[in-house]
């Protein structure tokens, strides 16, 4: 499962409230990425990371903004939470490290459902 | 028209019968191909990369990726009860940011015993 945690694993909230979604790796992977999935749309990232400090938008990144202070730690923060951010979220790892796969192979982490009501 | 784009099924084939996937992308310079599973309720799980024109085998998987025509297929051989999930097809554009999938919205496979 390439090391990857994420919590909460479920939240409901209230619209307004700030958010924020943790994604934990053991393995010291370089690159992070944090992504929505919701019927009708599929997978789309929201952002992503490639080192500390190291940040860019996605697809999807309005309403969101990351984190990233050390390499285990991608924190994804809804500011003001509104009901379209109901989705499941999704962390994911890709590493140039990772023996016998390319440099742009990525792992997901379990999820994070997220209600926002 | 969508970056990536999979006929989003239900696919249902009977246990032992082969099961094909496909999946079309309109950026010509893609450079990377991968093919998920996904079981309900879980995260999206690899199955195969593929990088090259031609076919990559692994298993009962095959993974075919014909860029002239801008397409990459998944064959599943001896299908299995098990194989019951979404199929997710994701593609790397030329020119984009360092690991920028894009995915399609995936296809629904039913096997049946």
């Amino acid at each position: 499962d390439a090391g990857i945690t994420q919590s909460p694993r479920h939240k409901v909230t209230e619209t307004g409230t700030p958010v924020t979604l943790r994604c934990h790796q053991t393995e010291n992977h370089r690159y992070m990425y944090w992504y929505r999935q919701d019927p009708g749309h599929g997978l789309r990232l929201i952002h992503y990371s490639y080192g500390v400090k190291d940040t860019d938008k996605g697809e999807v990144s309005d309403g969101y903004s990351v984190s990233r202070s050390k390499t285990e730690d991608f924190l994804l923060t809804l500011e003001s939470a509104t009901s379209s951010q109901t989705s499941v979220y999704f962390c994911a790892i890709s590493d140039p490290g990772l023996a016998g796969e390319s440099t742009d192979t990525q792992y997901f982490g379990p999820g994070t459902r997220l209600t926002v009501l | 028209q969508k970056e990536v784009e999979q006929n989003s099924g239900p696919l249902s084939v009977p246990e032992g019968a082969i099961a094909s996937l496909n999946c079309t992308y309109s950026d010509r310079v893609s450079q990377s191909f991968f093919w998920y599973r996904q079981y309900s309720g879980k995260s999206p799980e690899l199955i195969m990369s593929i990088y090259s024109n031609g076919d990559k085998e692994d298993g009962r998987f095959t993974a075919q990726l014909n860029k002239a025509s801008q397409y990459v297929s998944l064959l599943i051989r001896d299908s299995q009860p098990s194989d019951s999930a979404t199929y997710l097809c994701a593609v790397i554009a030329g020119g984009t940011s360092y690991g920028k999938l894009t995915f399609g919205q995936g296809t629904i496979l039913t096997v049946h015993p």
